[in-house]
């Protein structure tokens, strides 16, 4: 059974870089055809896609974030990352990664990231 | 505002039959796939269903999915209190190049 497990710092100064790691347990991220996707959803709110990473590396971005958002796999690690750029308020949320793209079956259990001085 | 839209909030009673519209675009529901996520509170969403109108594995039956055109549909039959959750549709949209998601649906089992 494939699990994910978020990690990263729970607090970002606005203009800084927010920075996650998605570590996969339970198969090899190079494996199988599969899409790496990170979501997010601001309390309250609902969910917003913000991109994604294909094993082969190639990448797709939500338009709205595409100028501040890099998305990176390792497959040493069996890990894919997320970085977000100048940060604001905004991006205050929990980040969920999943493997998928549409179709979702497999999620982290989230981390929520708040954006504050 | 999301791309994809839902209304806000839905009801019913124990044992009734319950709809959630999703409604979207010739570039999402249009040509594309139809999945629909519960999430409860303060856990990540759970497939709920995928390609419109499958169920993964442990998902009862009671949950059904349609699609026609532009629009989408939930039904949950035979309403149960643990059905209380809130409910997201999403679909890949051509245009945008990516996934997008309904506001969710919140649904409450008086």
């Amino acid at each position: 059974q494939v699990q994910l497990q978020e990690s990263g710092p729970g607090l970002v100064k606005p203009s800084q870089t927010l920075s996650l790691t998605c570590t996969v347990s339970g198969g090899s991220i190079s494996s199988g055809s599969y899409y790496w996707s990170w979501i997010r959803q601001p309390a309250g709110k609902g969910l917003e896609w913000i991109g994604r990473i294909y094993t082969s590396g190639s990448t797709n971005y939500n338009p709205s974030l595409k100028s501040r958002v890099t998305i990176s796999v390792d497959t040493s690690k069996n890990q894919f990352s997320l970085k977000l750029s100048s940060v604001t308020a905004a991006d205050t949320a929990v980040y969920y990664c999943a493997r998928g793209s549409g179709s979702y079956p497999y999620w982290g259990q989230g981390t929520l990231v708040t954006v504050s001085s | 505002q999301s791309v994809l839209t839902q209304p806000p909030s839905a009801s019913g009673t124990p044992g009734q039959r319950v709809t959630i519209s999703c409604s979207g675009s010739s570039s999402n529901i249009g040509s594309n796939y139809v999945y629909w996520y519960q999430q409860l509170p303060g856990t990540a969403p759970k497939l709920l269903i995928y390609r419109n109108n499958q169920r993964p594995s442990g998902v009862p039956d009671r949950f059904s999915g349609s699609k026609s055109g532009t629009s989408a549909s939930l039904a949950i039959s035979g309403l149960r209190s643990e059905d209380e959750a809130d409910y997201y549709c999403a679909a890949w949209d051509d245009s945008l190049s990516g996934s997008v998601f309904g506001g969710g649906t919140k649904l409450t089992v008086l």
